[in-house]
């Protein structure tokens, strides 16, 4: 059974930077998992932010990136804004199923 | 604009089965997969599979085969969710969620559909 892995939470100050990451137990992250970034806010759907590594949807804001790291998924939130507080979720393609991390609660203090 | 809007909230007793639409509009809907994702209150949202409205393909998660089916009718653009043999623990919101071919992402989400499973 595959799991994925990310922070619990992280906390961040108006303004700064912070790195999310996502670990497979299968080993490394690679492109051909085409690792996927969805954020959520309580009683909405989740919104995708990044797929294919590092690509970015139209709506998709600036201030967020993704990218591989150390074997790892990783999405960057530079400048963060209040309302980047949400659940981010991972999305993991394995080739025959999805996988979704358990989430990273960003909190913004 | 791309949108997928899902049928309401449903209530089923254990052992029940319940079906969950999905109408899509804004695109050609043959060219893009539709996923179906679930999320219980609190917890992390979990894949249950794909369905192709070009090919009628599917493709379930492991944990849900022989209980679920995915349909679609492309004359109606809608996407069916069916789950059967319900439990106590199927009670979750189902999304259905667009999916591009080849780029293995879900770009855009319905509502949700509150299932709740009671005796």
């Amino acid at each position: 059974q595959t799991v994925v892995t990310q922070e619990t939470t992280l906390t961040v100050s108006p303004g700064g930077t912070v790195t999310l990451t996502c670990a497979s137990s299968t080993g490394a992250v690679t492109h051909a998992y085409f690792p996927n970034w969805l954020q959520q806010k309580p009683g909405q759907s989740p919104r995708p932010l990044i797929f294919s590594t590092s690509n970015k949807y139209s709506w998709t804001p600036a201030r967020f990136s993704g990218s591989l790291l150390g074997g790892k998924a990783a999405l960057t939130l530079s400048g963060v804004q209040p309302e980047d507080e949400a659940e981010y979720y991972c999305l993991i393609y394995y080739g025959s199923e999805f996988v979704f991390g358990p989430g990273t609660k960003v909190t913004v203090l | 604009q791309v949108q997928l809007v899902q049928s309401g909230a449903e209530m089923r007793r254990p052992g029940a089965s319940v079906k969950v639409s999905c109408k899509a509009s804004g695109y050609t809907f043959s060219s893009y997969e539709i996923n179906w994702v679930r999320q219980g209150t609190g917890q992390r949202p979990e894949w249950l599979g794909w369905v192709s409205p070009y090919s009628d393909g599917t493709a379930y998660a492991a944990k849900f085969v022989g209980r679920v089916s995915m349909t679609t009718d492309a004359s109606m653009t809608t996407a069916y969710l069916e789950l059967s043999s319900l439990r106590f623990d199927d009670t979750a919101v189902y999304y259905c969620a667009r999916g591009r071919v080849g780029l293995y992402d879900l770009d855009y989400w319905g509502q949700g559909t509150l299932v709740t499973v009671s005796s």
